[in-house]
């Protein structure tokens, strides 16, 4: 069964300090995947996107990693911000295009 | 275009009434879909079109939900005789899916929260 698993489920740092988010799939064939930011009440926006041959890909103080053999990827934020306070999505594709979401990872940002 | 666009972004219903979404997705994409998401979860897939031709329902569509894309352009979510239930947000995306990559980028309106008293 195709499923996308998150992990903490919320996670709560002081301003300035890196995190690391984690997602477990195990989506069949697996053809890409995407970590998105979701604020409160608005919708979720792309930050990454990785396919099977990519392991890391960085978009500014976010980092996403992926180890498609053991089917994991993180999203590593640097140097956080208030504004980086959001739901941190991973969505995971198939080749024939089913598309799984996991439940997301709630991340606030104190300063 | 600036983007997915979705309204109203807000709608109170009591329930029992019938309450209709417009999603106007970024002009050139063929592949629009619906979502629902509540509090604390991610979005779970409701219904997917590729131009104007409904090609997936999930278990989650029941009768009382009917989703159109009549021109291929804007859809509509309708929910007839809302339930308490359905008190959720509905979220609309698109995407451009071109030949064997089915899965591109989808792009996400803002949501219409849906408030069932």
């Amino acid at each position: 069964k195709n499923q996308v698993e998150q992990s903490p489920q919320s996670l709560i740092i002081l301003e300035g300090k890196n995190c690391t988010l984690q997602c477990n799939y195990t989506v069949s064939p697996f053809s890409n995947l995407r970590w998105y930011k979701q604020d409160t009440g608005r919708g979720p926006v792309s930050l990454t996107i990785m396919t099977f041959s990519e392991n890391t890909k960085s978009n500014g103080r976010y980092t996403a990693t992926l180890d498609a053999d053991t089917k994991q990827s993180s999203l590593h934020i640097t140097a956080s911000q208030l504004s980086d306070s959001a739901s941190y999505i991973c969505v995971v594709s198939a080749r024939n295009n089913d598309m799984r979401f996991g439940a997301g990872t709630r991340l606030t940002v104190k300063p | 275009d600036t983007g997915v666009s979705q309204n109203p972004r807000h709608k109170i219903t009591k329930r029992g009434q019938n309450v209709t979404f417009r999603c106007d997705p970024i002009s050139e994409h063929n592949r629009l879909y619906w979502y629902r998401q509540t509090l604390g979860q991610g979005p779970e897939f409701l219904t997917y079109f590729q131009n104007e031709a409904q090609l997936e329902k999930s278990r989650l569509l029941s009768d009382r939900f009917s989703a159109e894309r009549p021109k291929g352009s804007f859809s509509t979510l309708e929910i007839q005789r809302t339930e308490q239930g359905d008190s959720a947000m509905y979220l609309c995306a698109s995407s451009l899916a071109r030949g064997t990559d089915v899965t591109g980028e989808l792009f996400f309106g803002e949501g219409s929260r849906l408030t069932v008293l």
